[in-house]
């Protein structure tokens, strides 16, 4: 099965900075990987899907990019709001989906 | 409004079962795949199984041989069926409903299952 490995596992960052997560598959995937934030006590939420395709009405300040192995999630200018918990997931082929291990982000 | 929402959960001898359900509202069922997706109390999320819009079914491996998703289209409604519990899998259960591109777009409440003697 394929497994994805993010880093960093956490990061502290303030109001404003640009972040950037990234997500490294076992093996290829493709385009593949889709990206989720999620709040404490609450479902997670799709932010990027196949890479790179903002999900309904997902800020801007979010993007994703990559392919085959090695994909990035970049916010812009953090907000407020975007302090959570973000995971990487690859959706190739229909046998067994895998989760990142998520990446906190934290006010510094 | 796409509305999902989990119910069955609870406390489970190590060794029983349990059943989950999914009742989906707001849109065509039928038409999308669905997926549970579950999350140990502070670790992170795991992809438990999914299922097509034809009935095909796909499991992770901690969970196949155990575990069993079914769908009932007429009733708008996704299930679980866990047996063989093990501690391991005590854990919030998430149904999710996948998009055309294999994201999951649309997740509910969640659902706790606590295996313990």
């Amino acid at each position: 099965d394929i497994q994805l490995t993010q880093s960093p596992s956490s990061l502290s960052a303030s109001v404003g900075d640009r972040v950037t997560i990234t997500c490294r598959a076992s093996q290829s995937i493709s385009s593949c990987l889709n990206w989720y934030q999620q709040k404490p006590g609450k479902a997670p939420k799709l932010l990027i899907y196949a890479t790179s395709s903002l999900q309904g009405e997902v800020p801007s300040r979010f993007s994703g990019s990559g392919s085959g192995t090695d994909f990035t999630l970049t916010i812009s200018s953090l907000h407020p709001e975007d302090f959570a918990t973000y995971y990487c997931q690859q959706s190739c082929g229909a046998l067994e989906w895998t989760f990142g291990q998520g990446t906190k982000v934290e006010i510094k | 409004e796409v509305h999902l929402v989990e119910s069955g959960g609870g406390l489970v001898q190590p060794g029983g079962s349990l059943r989950l359900s999914c009742a989906a509202s707001a849109f065509i069922f039928s038409r999308y795949d669905m997926h549970w997706v579950r999350q140990v109390t502070g670790k992170g999320l795991e992809w438990v199984s999914g299922i097509g819009t034809a009935g095909e079914t796909y499991y992770g491996g901690a969970v196949r041989g155990r575990f069993t998703t079914s769908r009932e289209n007429a009733k708008n409604s996704l299930f679980l069926q866990m047996d063989s519990l093990r501690a391991g899998d005590t854990a919030v259960y998430y149904c999710a409903r996948m998009n055309p591109h294999r994201g999951l777009e649309y997740w509910g409440q969640g659902t706790l299952v606590t295996v313990s003697s």
